[in-house]
């Protein structure tokens, strides 16, 4: 099983609607949860963290987690053409310091 | 403004040499990291560094090593290249404090023939 797992997709959703993107993990003591954006050629940059159960919102982005069901979601609401790239979600694991596991990443397309 | 840099960014070369990829940081971050990425593997990590002098090896560490003499600077050296290494290098660095959040430099493709 992997540490942790992502749909690879691709999910494709219109302009306008939300995407959902879903990660689960499999290390119950991980603390720290992120999700990065990946431009195909570019390399990952952070959209957001969360270290705590329920929802933290910024702008356009909410990241959830549920520590109990061990399940970290990006929602992205309004989606735009712009926002087509790979999603990586990124786990911090408890045992090593610093270190983070990362998945492979979900592939969204925002059909205009 | 800080900055995470990558050198060459693009770098093709024969199996058997030895290569060495450059990263330098200049947030100030005690954490140093490189990663390997291919398609359906994802990032994986091949070494790591939390100070100067210290280096631990990651889950894809044979071939590979690293030295670590200053903050900014954590070279990547293939000792002897293979066709098996060709793929995209990303260094990252993390600071030590509660966020963990990494940065990222903006890849080396190495092409290994």
């Amino acid at each position: 099983q992997k540490e942790v797992e992502q749909n690879s997709g691709p999910l494709s959703v219109p302009e306008g609607a939300i995407a959902s993107l879903n990660c689960t993990y499999s290390d119950r003591g991980s603390q720290s949860f992120f999700w990065y954006r990946q431009y195909s050629g570019k390399s990952p940059e952070l959209i957001m963290f969360i270290y705590s159960n329920g929802d933290k919102e910024d702008g356009r982005f909410t990241a959830q987690l549920n520590k109990a069901s061990q399940y970290v979601s990006l929602l992205i609401r309004d989606s735009q053409p712009s926002d087509s790239a790979t999603y990586l979600c990124a786990v911090k694991n408890s045992g090593g310091y610093q270190k983070v596991t990362f998945g492979t990443g979900t592939k969204l397309q925002v059909i205009p | 403004d800080a900055e995470i840099t990558q050198s060459p960014r693009h770098k093709i070369t024969e199996t058997g040499r030895q290569v060495t990829l450059a990263c330098h940081q200049t947030w100030n971050h005690n954490n140093m990291f490189w990663y390997r990425q291919d398609l359906g593997h994802g990032l994986r990590l091949i070494h790591y560094s939390y100070g100067v002098q210290d280096t631990n090896k990651g889950e894809v560490s044979d071939g590979y090593s690293v030295s670590r003499s200053n903050t900014e600077d954590l070279p990547l050296t293939l000792e002897s290249a293979a066709s098996s290494q060709t793929s995209v290098y990303f260094c990252a660095s993390s600071d030590s404090g509660a966020s963990d959040t990494q940065y990222f430099g903006p890849g080396t493709r190495l092409t290994v023939l």
